[in-house]
C-alpha cells in the first residue's frame, strides 16, 4: 500500500529545544494531519490541514501543508519532557479513502 | 468528545485460538477502521467498514476477518491466531459527514501477545 516517508525516524534533544520533522509523498494529498502517541496509548490528533499553503499552530506547535500538496512538516517549539512520544503524520488524496500513515518519528526530550 | 473503547488493554492467547477483538464508538461515525502497529512498520490498514455490515480488505488483511453486525461496533477476528500476529491493535472511526471534517479517532489500543 501507498506510505508517506517520514523523517528522521527517531530524534534526541534537550528540554527546552525545538523540533521539527516532516513527509513526504509521491502523489498529491488533499488533507494533511498530524497525530502524537503517547507510550501505550492510541494516537491523538494534533493539527489538521486542509489547503495547501495553510499554516495552522496548536500551542507550541505549528505544521504546515506544503504548497506542492506533496509534503507537510511539524514544528515544536521550546520542547517539554512531556513531549516525548510518536509523531506520525498522515495525508488523504481524496473523498473518504482511508489515511495513509508514515512510519512515525520516536521524539525523545532529555531534562 | 469523540471516544472510541477497545474491549481489553493487554491480552495473551495461544497459537491456533480464535481471537475476538472488539472496537465501540459513541460518535454515530460511519467509518471504522482496524490497524496493526509494530516497531517500525508504523500503522498499517487491516480491514475497514463504511457502513453496517460492508468491509473492505486494506493492506494487510491475511489471517483476519472482521464483522460490523451494528454501526457503532467493529470486530476485528483472528480465525487462527499465530506467533507473527503478536502486536498493538489500534481502532478508529471517523465520519461521512462532508459537513464536519473526517479525521479518524483511535481508541486507546489492544496489545495482543500469542504464545
Amino acid at each position: 500500500g501507498q506510505q508517506l516517508n517520514q523523517s528522521p525516524q527517531s530524534m534526541f534533544i534537550q528540554e527546552g529545544e525545538d523540533v521539527s520533522m516532516n513527509c513526504t509523498s509521491s502523489s498529491i494529498f488533499n488533507t494533511w494531519l498530524w497525530y502524537k502517541q503517547d507510550p501505550g496509548e492510541g494516537p491523538v490528533l494534533l493539527i489538521a490541514l486542509y489547503k495547501a499553503g495553510e499554516l495552522t499552530s496548536n500551542g507550541r506547535l505549528t505544521a504546515q501543508f506544503g504548497i506542492t500538496r506533496k509534503d507537510s512538516f511539524l514544528n515544536i517549539s521550546a520542547s517539554i519532557p512531556s513531549d516525548v512520544g510518536i509523531y506520525f503524520c498522515a495525508g488523504r488524496n481524496s473523498g473518504n479513502t482511508p489515511l495513509v500513515f508514515g512510519k512515525g518519528t520516536r521524539l525523545s526530550v532529555i531534562a | 468528545d469523540v471516544k472510541v473503547t477497545q474491549s481489553s488493554r493487554y491480552l495473551v492467547k495461544r497459537t491456533g485460538e480464535k481471537v475476538f477483538l472488539e472496537c465501540v464508538q459513541d460518535m454515530d461515525h460511519e467509518n471504522m477502521f482496524w490497524y496493526r502497529q509494530d516497531p517500525g512498520l508504523g500503522l498499517r490498514l487491516i480491514y475497514f467498514s463504511y457502513d453496517v455490515k460492508m468491509k473492505e480488505k486494506g493492506d494487510i488483511p491475511e489471517g483476519y476477518s472482521v464483522s460490523r453486525e451494528k454501526k457503532e461496533r467493529f470486530s476485528l477476528i483472528l480465525e487462527s491466531a499465530s506467533t507473527n500476529q503478536t502486536s498493538m491493535y489500534l481502532c478508529a472511526s471517523s465520519s461521512l459527514d462532508s459537513r464536519v471534517p473526517n479525521e479518524q479517532f483511535f481508541g486507546p489500543g489492544t496489545r495482543l501477545t500469542v504464545l
